[in-house]
């Protein structure tokens, strides 16, 4: 079992916005702005799409945004496209001595 | 180019042992924290350890703790994980990660590597 919790799998048509949450505990989520996004395609090592809960990388698109309240962090995704259908996984620093906890992940579909 | 070549995969025996290498170029290696992460066939990712930019301060997780062991070589820009005592949940694709390097904030996992399978089994 994973340490935050993610659900399973999100969808959504091309254009419309979807969001996915993560939801924590106050060791993590709840006591930290250190929550990072991930997106995975099938066999493809994972790529930094949010940190920091709200910033995005240089060329990442401003369709993904991040937002936090409480224990729980979200991923907004706007505008979907085809090619958004990956994985998602959240992670958070929890401190010592557990130090960095992920999400079970989340799959998105595109329909 | 920040890139990150992960090497030293492979099949081992439960109770065996295996190095793991990561290669760094593209950046100032020895100024960063580096990580690894991995992850089992088809489940999510794992955080499995870190160690700090001069290599002093090493950190893991509880399930990897006392049979791995992190390290690094700056003056060769190259990450390593030993792993000795292998059981067959050590069985991952072992990716190494940067952190700070392509963003501002070493608080995220920002540059992986292609990954390397390491499977346990007799």
């Amino acid at each position: 079992q994973s340490a935050l919790t993610q659900p399973a799998s999100v969808s959504g048509s091309p254009g419309q916005s979807i969001t996915i949450s993560c939801t924590g505990t106050n060791s993590d989520v709840g006591a930290y702005n250190y929550v990072s996004w991930y997106q995975q395609y099938p066999g493809k090592a994972p790529k930094l799409m949010i940190y920091d809960v709200t910033e995005r990388p240089s060329g990442v698109s401003n369709r993904f945004s991040g937002s936090k309240s409480a224990n729980t962090a979200s991923l907004t995704i706007s505008g979907l496209q085809a090619e958004d259908e990956a994985n998602y996984y959240c992670c958070s620093y929890a401190g010592s001595p557990t130090y960095w906890v992920f999400g079970g992940g989340t799959k998105l579909t595109v329909l | 180019e920040v890139q990150l070549v992960e090497s030293g995969g492979g099949w081992v025996q439960p109770g065996g042992s295996l190095r793991l290498s990561c290669a760094a170029s593209g950046f100032t290696y020895k100024n960063y924290v580096m990580r690894w992460v991995r992850q089992a066939p088809g489940k999510g990712l794992e955080w499995v350890s870190s160690v700090g930019s001069s290599g002093g301060s090493t950190y893991y997780a509880d399930s990897v703790k006392g049979r791995f062991t992190i390290s690094r070589d700056n003056s060769k820009n190259t990450l390593y994980l030993q792993m000795n005592s292998l059981r067959a949940e050590d069985t991952a694709v072992y990716y190494c990660a940067s952190g700070g390097v392509v963003v501002t904030s070493n608080n995220a996992f920002d540059n992986w590597g292609q990954g390397t399978m390491v499977t346990v089994s007799s």
